[in-house]
């Protein structure tokens, strides 16, 4: 079965730039959206189609994808981004979902 | 308001039964498809099952094929999943969300969820 690969957490300074990776076969060859969900909420859409923005998700926000990695970034991370963070892809007819990454905004 | 409320869950013995229900309002229904996902505590998303807008096309998740059954109601804005043979693992909050509905890709709408405890 296909698999999506995050790091398990990644810290960053309040200002500066996060960035997360999700890394599978020949991802680049997919569309990847990414999620975040902060602590007893329901997830968030903030990427879709690697890097598209949907309505309301700041700018600061932003996604690529390429080879086997998509990279979600966050630039100028605020203390309100800290969360878990889900990259997602369909392979075939599932859904599927990377580990997550806990971002921790020190 | 774009909205789904999920309802059905609570405390089922191993072996036990239950049926889980979405109900949606602020948007045309029958026009999306729907998906179940999962998340058990303490641990990441699962993907469960997919159900196209007019109900036709269904997937599940391999691990839970035979026991799960995805259904929709579009004249009641409904969405269902009933769950048999149930197991200890299967305890996880259970969200219902849209895909595409906002967007043009993505699971873009996701209820509050609604928790399923399996335990004697």
């Amino acid at each position: 079965s296909y698999e999506l690969t995050q790091p398990l957490s990644v810290s960053v300074s309040p200002g500066q730039t996060a960035t997360i990776t999700c890394s599978g076969h020949e991802l680049g060859e997919k569309y990847v959206c990414w999620y975040q969900q902060k602590s007893g909420q329901s997830p968030v859409l903030v990427i879709h189609q690697d890097d598209k923005r949907p309505a309301g998700i700041p700018e600061r926000f932003s996604g690529s994808n390429s080879g086997n990695t998509a990279t979600l970034t966050i630039s100028g991370t605020q203390a309100m981004d800290e969360a878990d963070y889900y990259c997602q892809a369909w392979e075939s007819t599932s859904v599927v979902f990377g580990g997550g990454t806990k971002l921790t905004v020190l | 308001d774009v909205q789904l409320v999920e309802s059905g869950g609570g405390l089922v013995q191993p072996g036990g039964s239950l049926r889980l229900s979405c109900v949606a309002s602020g948007f045309t229904f029958s026009s999306y498809e729907m998906n179940w996902f999962r998340q058990a505590p303490g641990k990441g998303l699962e993907w469960v099952s997919y159900i196209g807008s007019n109900g036709i096309s269904i997937y599940y998740a391999d691990s839970l094929k035979g026991r799960f059954t995805i259904s929709r109601d579009n004249a009641k804005n409904s969405l269902f999943l009933q769950m048999i043979s149930l197991r200890a693992d299967d305890t996880a909050v259970y969200y219902c969300a849209s895909r595409a509905l906002t967007t043009s890709d993505g699971f873009d709408v996701w209820g509050h969820g609604t928790i399923v405890t399996v335990s004697s």
